[in-house]
């Protein structure tokens, strides 16, 4: 079964500084990996997704994901961070083969980031 | 396109009572799935329906919960004598599947805000 973990439950960065999130996955081959924001009372959006290729994969709002296979990891980063991007982070997985479980992701419990002004 | 919708967006109930939520998923998506958040986790995959047909349920989906998809478009998730555990975020997601089984996997689900419930 495939599952998710995100080491980090809570993230505090000062505005402007560097961030990283970091996510590992398990899984037997190469899943479909996905990074979502939530804000407070708003649903998950979308930052980025990754299928396969290129393993740096650029999403919306200035952030990036590395999809490394050897450490099974799908670090979030973004150079700078903006007292907006506050909000819960999550990376989700989703099969991408066999059986009939196409449709739901896995994700894991969450980063919150608070940014400090 | 207005997104997915869902209401009402907030719940309060007693044990022992019956709720239900309603999750419209953005028109042309033919996939619909509802997942359940408690506090300080991630969402948990509860049930999915391409069109219709209810294709795969969790087994957090006990018998007190119920979901349906009639006529492909939107979706209630009922469930019947609370309990307080029941208290929770309960998201609702749509997506476009087409083409190929692997492909369908590729498919990028977008969440509506939730019904947060609270079971008293």
């Amino acid at each position: 079964a495939q599952s998710v973990t995100q080491p980090d439950i809570h993230i505090t960065v000062s505005e402007g500084a560097s961030l990283e999130l970091r996510c590992n996955y398990s899984y037997g081959a190469t899943p479909y990996l996905f990074w979502y924001v939530q804000s407070p009372g708003q649903g998950l959006q979308l930052l980025l997704k990754y299928f396969s290729g290129d393993t740096l994969v650029q999403g919306i709002k200035g952030f990036e994901a590395e999809f490394k296979r050897s450490q099974s990891s799908f670090n979030l980063r973004k150079p700078s961070v903006h007292w907006s991007d506050a909000a819960e982070y999550f990376c989700a997985t989703k099969a991408n083969a066999g059986g009939t479980s196409y449709g739901k992701l896995t994700f894991g419990q969450g980063t919150i980031l608070t940014v400090h002004p | 396109d207005t997104g997915v919708s869902q209401d009402p967006r907030h719940k309060i109930t007693k044990r022992g009572q019956n709720v239900t939520f309603r999750c419209d998923p953005i028109s042309e998506h033919n996939r619909l799935y509802w997942y359940r958040q408690t506090l300080g986790q991630g969402p948990e995959f509860l049930t999915y329906f391409q069109n219709e047909a209810q294709l795969e349920k969790s087994r957090l989906l006990s018998d007190r919960f119920s979901a349906e998809r009639p006529k492909g478009s939107f979706s209630t998730l009922e469930i019947q004598r609370t309990e307080q555990g029941d208290s929770a975020m309960y998201l609702c997601a749509s997506s476009l599947g087409t083409g190929t089984s692997g492909y369908l996997a590729k498919n990028i689900q977008y969440f509506g805000a939730g019904t947060r419930l609270s079971v008293l």
